[in-house]
């Protein structure tokens, strides 16, 4: 089954503890991203990477780090979190090309920093 | 930069009415892809609708179905014969046609929450 994954799926952490959550798919695709979600303000992409060992800004990436070393797995990392990183965030991947191709989500993971 | 705005922030409708939900957007773009993503309480995001702007059709899924004017910059969802079922947050999403960097990428309106009342 194609899918998108995401851990942990909730997430209750304190203000500077570094935290990861993982992001998996297995549908070989070569452009991955991350979405927070608020209130509001819909989904606004992190960061995105067209490729392994490719990534970039979006448009809130302040707090955040990614890495892809391997195709499938593109990590959200917050080294100091702090409150205003509380947030639903989505992983989503797709392939590259000319076509339009489906972008697949992963699951959501809710993260409260207090 | 391209913006979607949803100006409706929740709508109501009654089981087996019909609801229209309101997106504009905002892009120099003359190619270019919209949608519809329906979030139900379990914070899935599920596909509901896409249009090709290159496409002067409307597309439809079923009980789901789009008022696009590209030159209004408008995109609407209706959605026909309203089920409990669809009861959820609906967001309207744009992604640029292709090339750069960030063709990939969705830029998404602020939601609508959408209420079916039995």
């Amino acid at each position: 089954e194609a899918q998108v994954t995401q851990n942990p799926r909730y997430l209750i952490t304190v203000t500077g503890k570094k935290l990861t959550v993982t992001c998996s798919q297995n549908m070989n695709h070569e452009y991955m991203s991350w979405y927070r979600q608020d209130p509001g303000l819909g989904l606004r992409q992190i960061y995105y990477s067209m490729n392994v060992e490719v990534t970039d800004k979006g448009d809130v990436p302040e707090g955040y780090k990614v890495s892809r070393k391997e195709k499938r797995n593109f990590p959200l990392i917050l080294e100091s979190p702090s409150p205003n990183q509380t947030s639903l965030y989505f992983c989503a991947s797709t392939e590259t090309g000319l076509a339009l191709k489906t972008q697949y989500f992963g699951p959501g993971t809710r993260l409260l920093v207090l | 930069a391209q913006t979607v705005t949803q100006s409706q922030p929740e709508m109501s409708v009654q089981e087996a009415e019909t609801v229209t939900l309101s997106c504009t957007y905002d892009t120099s773009e003359s190619d270019y892809y919209l949608f519809w993503y329906k979030q139900p309480p379990s914070r899935q995001m599920i596909l509901v609708i896409r249009q090709e702007a290159y496409k002067q059709q409307n597309a439809t899924e079923n009980r789901f179905s789009v008022n696009f004017q590209k030159a209004a910059k408008s995109f609407s969802l209706k959605i026909s014969d309203s089920q409990l079922g669809d009861a959820a947050m609906y967001f309207c999403a744009y992604r640029r046609f292709a090339g750069g960097t960030s063709y990939g990428k969705l830029t998404f309106g602020q939601g609508t929450i959408l209420t079916v009342h039995p």
